[in-house]
């Protein structure tokens, strides 16, 4: 089936080691998004590319890049986590844009900060 | 800034009762509105998109309705069933390049 997928589900880290959470799709999707989920929280855009066009959100820490090197792959990195980046980051993607398009979300990297 | 809140935060009723979740939204220039549902510990399924011309959606027991003039949406759910139990999240789109604006959700329990 066609899908949203994210790797790995769980990732526990030291404060201020990198960390990467990877994003693939194979719905040949444009757009790919990261979002960040705290407990009980609405989930907040960070980034995200329209094929290699990359668009940083304004209030997105520096601490957080992304790399996509291809249509399938979409990666974020933390260059150094700390306690407050313990969230679930959620990975979505999107055919185009426009007012009747959805996004598809993969199922969630849950991140431990140490 | 658009802002999207959510009421109630929480939600219990007896399995087979209709119930409606309520979204608000502060700017109405939104090109869509949609309603996710959330598994613990899970990503987000896409339930109902309502477009900025559209008033209402329909998907099985799920019914969603838009009234941008107001800045209100709202969720309706028929025959509630345990396996509803989730939480619901509400988000606009702002158009451009289709960022979304998400509400804090309304945690549903449906309880046999």
């Amino acid at each position: 089936d066609a899908m949203v997928i994210q790797n790995p589900r769980y990732q526990v880290t030291q404060f201020g080691k990198p960390v990467t959470l990877s994003c693939s799709q194979t719905l040949n999707h444009n757009v790919m998004y990261w979002y960040q989920q705290k407990s009980s929280q609405a989930p907040k855009l960070l980034f995200h590319y329209y094929d290699k066009d990359f668009n940083n959100e304004a209030d997105t820490p520096d601490n957080f890049q992304s790399r996509r090197p291809n249509t399938s792959f979409c990666f974020l990195d933390i260059r150094s986590p700390g306690l407050g980046d313990a969230a679930m980051y959620l990975c979505a993607t999107s055919r185009a844009f426009g007012n009747e398009e959805t996004q598809y979300f993969g199922p969630g990297t849950r991140l431990l900060v140490l | 800034k658009q802002e999207v809140t959510q009421i109630p935060a929480a939600l219990s009723v007896p399995e087979g009762e209709n119930l409606v979740l309520n979204c608000s939204f502060t700017d109405s220039a939104i090109y869509n509105l949609q309603w996710f549902r959330q598994d613990p510990g899970k990503g987000l399924t896409s339930l109902l998109l309502i477009q900025s011309s559209q008033r209402e959606q329909t998907s099985g027991r799920l019914n969603a309705s838009l009234d941008k003039s107001s800045g209100r949406s709202t969720l309706y759910i028929a025959a509630s069933q345990p396996g509803d139990s989730a939480t619901y999240l509400c988000a606009v789109s702002d158009g451009g390049y289709n960022k979304l604006i998400f509400g804090a959700g309304t945690r549903l329990a449906v309880h046999p």
